[in-house]
């Protein structure tokens, strides 16, 4: 098992460009969460995805898109970058349904530059 | 919303010393708990959960954490580190669909 996939690991765009930040697992989990890092704060959750069909916003949603595309797949788009938005970006999925995110399983990451 | 504080962001300590990192969370429902490792250039690996039951735990490679109701803490700890331990580490609490994360414990390991 591959567990949780990231592409790309690193990217760099000009403020105002767009991009689509791509997760995938292969542990047939029910829930998908997207993180940004950032140093001294920790990881802060931006979207998740308790089960297929559903989203939800988290802690820190502005200037960010999801879909989850299928049970395996859960992207996160950014419409238009801002320097802001410079950060270290983990996509995660736990088994659990409902209401109990239960044990969450790491991706590598994604470090996303905004010049 | 839960919550959860992590003291003394940056620990550099000597192999051999002891490590302890203070967690303390805030929320009021049932209490699942977790520490999280991310070693130079990795992501993020789970260290040790508790969810019920004995509230002193054990994990991988050394690590223990005990879990104090009345004190809302799950303090990690490890009584002799060694130079691979050099991470970052973050205590997290569940509750309501999703993990809150503390800020995290920069530790530094001297050989």
């Amino acid at each position: 098992n591959a567990g949780v996939t990231q592409t790309p690991k690193f990217q760099v765009l000009k403020t105002g460009q767009s991009m689509t930040l791509q997760c995938a697992q292969d542990m047939n989990h029910n829930s998908m969460y997207w993180y940004r890092q950032d140093p001294g704060m920790g990881l802060r959750l931006i979207y998740y995805s308790a089960s297929e069909g559903t989203t939800d916003k988290g802690e820190v949603p502005n200037g960010y898109n999801v879909s989850r595309l299928n049970k395996r797949e859960f992207s996160l788009r950014l419409e238009s970058a801002a320097p802001s938005q410079t950060s270290v970006y983990f996509c995660a999925s736990s088994y659990r349904t409902g209401s109990d995110p239960y044990e969450q399983y790491f991706g590598p990451g994604t470090r996303l530059t905004v010049t | 919303a839960q919550s959860v504080s992590q003291h003394n962001h940056h620990v550099i300590l000597s192999e051999a010393a002891s490590l302890e990192l203070g967690c303390n969370y805030s929320y009021g429902g049932t209490v699942n708990l977790f520490w999280y490792v991310q070693y130079p250039g990795q992501h993020l690996q789970l260290l040790l959960k508790y969810f019920s039951g004995d509230p002193l735990v054990k994990g991988i490679k050394g690590f223990e954490a005990e879990f104090i109701k009345s004190k809302f803490s799950f303090n990690l700890r490890k009584p002799s580190v060694q130079w691979s331990d050099t991470a970052e580490y973050f205590c997290a609490v569940k509750g309501n669909n999703r993990l809150a994360f503390g800020k995290g414990n920069q530790v530094v390991v001297i050989p």
